[in-house]
């Protein structure tokens, strides 16, 4: 079974540029996630769907961050424009458990550099 | 707000030696409770978990974690660790809206 796919693994670009990271979770689990992990840090969660809808996006910082999970499957997690504070590893996780009983499997993360 | 702490951030052993991480974390109510592991260049990994029942859990590669509630503590422990257990540990709980709050991670490294 594939585990949760994550692209880009690397990506460098200069503040104030967009870019997307896109994740795919396992088959048949109905909730995604996106969490930041910055050096040093624990992961932090940005939002979280069950199916396509975000059911808790309180983290996520909406001037400048987006997510969407259109189909309820994939998920798509967008920065513009980016700032140097945004370098960090973002991982997607997804889960299918019942509630209050859900154990996350993650991804391998995309790594952001902003120069 | 809640929160978890790891107050072990680099823990040196050498191979054999006992392994104690500690956790503890602040919410009164009930938590689930987890350990998992990143491997150098990998991603995290579920290493043992705790919903309810013995507060004693067994996890993969001989690990094994003790909730103590009075404590408000899931301490983490392995009897004799190997090179190959080289890696950041996080502590993580969750609460009943299934978002994990993680702790800032214990690095640990093996020597042979």
């Amino acid at each position: 079974e594939a585990g949760v796919v994550q692209s880009p693994r690397y990506k460098i670009i200069e503040k104030k540029q967009p870019v997307a990271f896109w994740c795919n979770p396992i088959s048949g689990h109905n909730t995604l996630y996106w969490y930041r992990q910055n050096l040093g840090q624990g992961p932090e969660l940005l939002i979280r769907y069950e199916n396509e809808e975000a059911v808790d996006d309180s983290q996520l910082p909406k001037d400048r961050f987006s997510a969407e999970r259109l189909k309820g499957v994939d998920s798509t997690l967008k920065i513009q424009p980016a700032e140097l504070g945004d370098s960090a590893v973002y991982l997607c996780a997804s889960s299918s458990g019942a509630p209050g009983a859900n154990v996350l499997t993650f991804g391998a993360g995309s790594r952001l550099t902003v120069l | 707000a809640q929160s978890v702490s790891q107050h072990n951030h680099h823990v040196i052993l050498s191979e054999a030696a006992s392994l104690e991480l500690g956790c503890n974390y602040s919410y009164g109510g009930t938590v689930n409770l987890f350990w998992y592991v990143q491997y150098p260049g990998q991603h995290l990994q579920l290493l043992l978990k705790y919903f309810s029942g013995d507060p004693l859990v067994k996890g993969i590669k001989g690990f094994e974690a003790e909730f103590i509630k009075s404590k408000f503590s899931f301490n983490l422990r392995k009897p004799s660790v190997q090179w190959s257990d080289t890696a950041e540990y996080f502590c993580a709980v969750s609460l009943n809206t299934d978002k994990l709050i993680f702790g800032t991670g214990t690095r640990l490294q093996v020597f042979p």
